[in-house]
């Protein structure tokens, strides 16, 4: 069965210092790979997926992912973080032909002024 | 422009009661899912449904009723026989597909005991 582990529950980090969120998954089979961004009581929007191609995806607010096949890693990257990326992040997987999507537990970015 | 529409957004419930959240989305998808999120556990999957008139139970589906009767509409109900209902309540939808697609959620619903 696929599963979602995020290495960190909470990651601070001053402003315009670069970030890395850290994500591993576990799956037998093709996976897609998706990155959510939660801010305060509301819902996640997409920041970013993984279907095929360039193992380096580029998505919003300047973030990326570097999907890892060897090491069942989808770790995201920020070079220069701001203020208002405050937020949580989720890492979410789904299999090929899956209906469903698995999330890890969330890693809450703090930015520091 | 189109989007997921939760409502209300503040809800409580007393005890023994039954209380419905409101899924409404307008973007022609063919999936949609009911979430509950609680501090530190991530999501968790309550009910989903690939089509009107057919739904699936997901992780945690007890205590918890939905229909699908619409397509563009995915009711939950929180019945009393769900001891521990405080949570945030997240609904989404997705473009049919073989999972490539990605979610999309609305604002949620954040329901607490009176």
């Amino acid at each position: 069965a696929q599963s979602v582990t995020q290495l960190d529950s909470q990651v601070p980090v001053f402003e315009e210092a670069p970030v890395e969120l850290r994500c591993n998954y576990s799956s037998s089979v093709s996976v897609y790979l998706f990155w959510y961004v939660q801010y305060p009581n509301q819902g996640l929007q997409l920041l970013l997926k993984y279907l095929s191609g360039s193992t380096l995806v580029k998505g919003i607010n300047g973030f990326e992912a570097e999907f890892n096949k060897s090491q069942t890693s989808f770790h995201l990257r920020k070079p220069s973080v701001h203020i208002s990326d405050t937020a949580e992040y989720f890492c979410a997987v789904s299999e090929w032909g899956a209906q469903k999507l698995v999330f890890g537990q969330g890693t809450r970015l703090t930015i520091n002024p | 422009d189109g989007g997921i529409t939760q409502s209300p957004k503040y809800l409580f419930r007393k005890e023994g009661q039954n209380v419905t959240l409101s899924c409404e989305q307008n973007l022609n998808h063919d999936a949609m899912y009911w979430y509950r999120q609680d501090p530190g556990q991530g999501l968790r999957l309550i009910y989903y449904s690939q089509i009107v008139n057919d739904f699936q139970k997901g992780d945690i589906a007890e205590g918890y009723s939905v229909s699908r009767e619409k397509k563009e509409s995915f009711p939950l109900t929180v019945t009393s026989a769900q001891k521990n209902p405080t949570a945030f309540y997240l609904c989404a939808s997705r473009m049919g597909g073989w999972g490539n697609q990605p979610q999309h959620f609305g604002d949620g619903t954040r329901l607490s005991i009176l």
